[in-house]
């Protein structure tokens, strides 16, 4: 049982480029998140997903994608990376009726030249 | 709007002494309160929450957090701190006004330290 696995756990970009934050969990959880942490802002919430097919924005959606085709994945997409984008990608899951995040990733540290 | 305030950006507290970790948070109603640990290079872990019922709720690790209404608070504490405790330590409250889709607002952490 692997709980939640974040790929990759480190990546640089130049401003422009694109890539995607894997996130997989095994726990057969409906809720999944991701948050982005930054020094002295503590975490906030980018998007959502309470299932399969359905997604939402959290506090800070811009210029990021996301899509939930299974109830394991739930990708992000930096569709244009910019230095603004440079922090650490936390994506969560849980099993409560209640969406708060309960089995945390290891982190994404992403950085943007 | 929700907010969460911890006060306390550092704190060292020696080993086997005792803890209080403060947290305040502006919210209209009852709402829904976490406490979470992130050790250096890892997620967060939930350590506890509070939903409804006893203001004073019992986590993981030893921890406990006592609601209190009059105060906007819900500190953390743990009678005796262990040197495996050092990391930083975030509140959190959550949005009741739409169930099953609770999104949360984090503090900005509290960071302790703990000498021998």
């Amino acid at each position: 049982n692997a709980g939640v696995t974040q790929t990759p756990k480190f990546q640089v970009l130049k401003t422009g480029q694109s890539m995607t934050l894997q996130c997989a969990q095994d726990m057969n959880h409906e809720y999944m998140s991701w948050y982005r942490q930054d020094p002295g802002m503590g975490l906030r919430l980018i998007h959502y997903s309470v299932g399969a097919g359905i997604t939402d924005q959290g506090e800070v959606p811009n210029g990021y994608n996301v899509s939930r085709s299974t109830t394991e994945d739930f990708p992000l997409r930096l569709l244009s990376a910019a230095p603004s984008q440079t922090s650490v990608y936390f994506c969560a899951s849980s099993l409560d009726v209640g969406g708060q995040p309960q089995h945390f990733g290891d982190g994404t540290r992403l950085s943007i030249l | 709007a929700q907010s969460v305030t911890q006060p306390d950006i550092h704190i060292t507290v020696s080993e086997g002494a005792s803890l209080e970790l403060r947290c305040n948070y502006s919210y209209g109603a009852t709402p829904y309160l976490f406490w979470y640990v992130q050790s250096p290079g890892q997620g967060l872990q939930l350590l506890l929450k509070y939903f409804s019922g006893d203001t004073l709720v019992q986590g993981i690790k030893g921890f406990e957090a006592e609601f209190k209404r009059s105060q906007s608070s819900f500190n953390l504490r743990k009678p005796s701190v262990h040197w495996s405790d050092a990391a930083e330590y975030f509140c959190a409250v959550g949005d009741i006004s739409n169930f099953g889709n609770e999104k949360l607002t984090f503090g900005t952490g509290t960071r302790l330290t703990i000498i021998p």
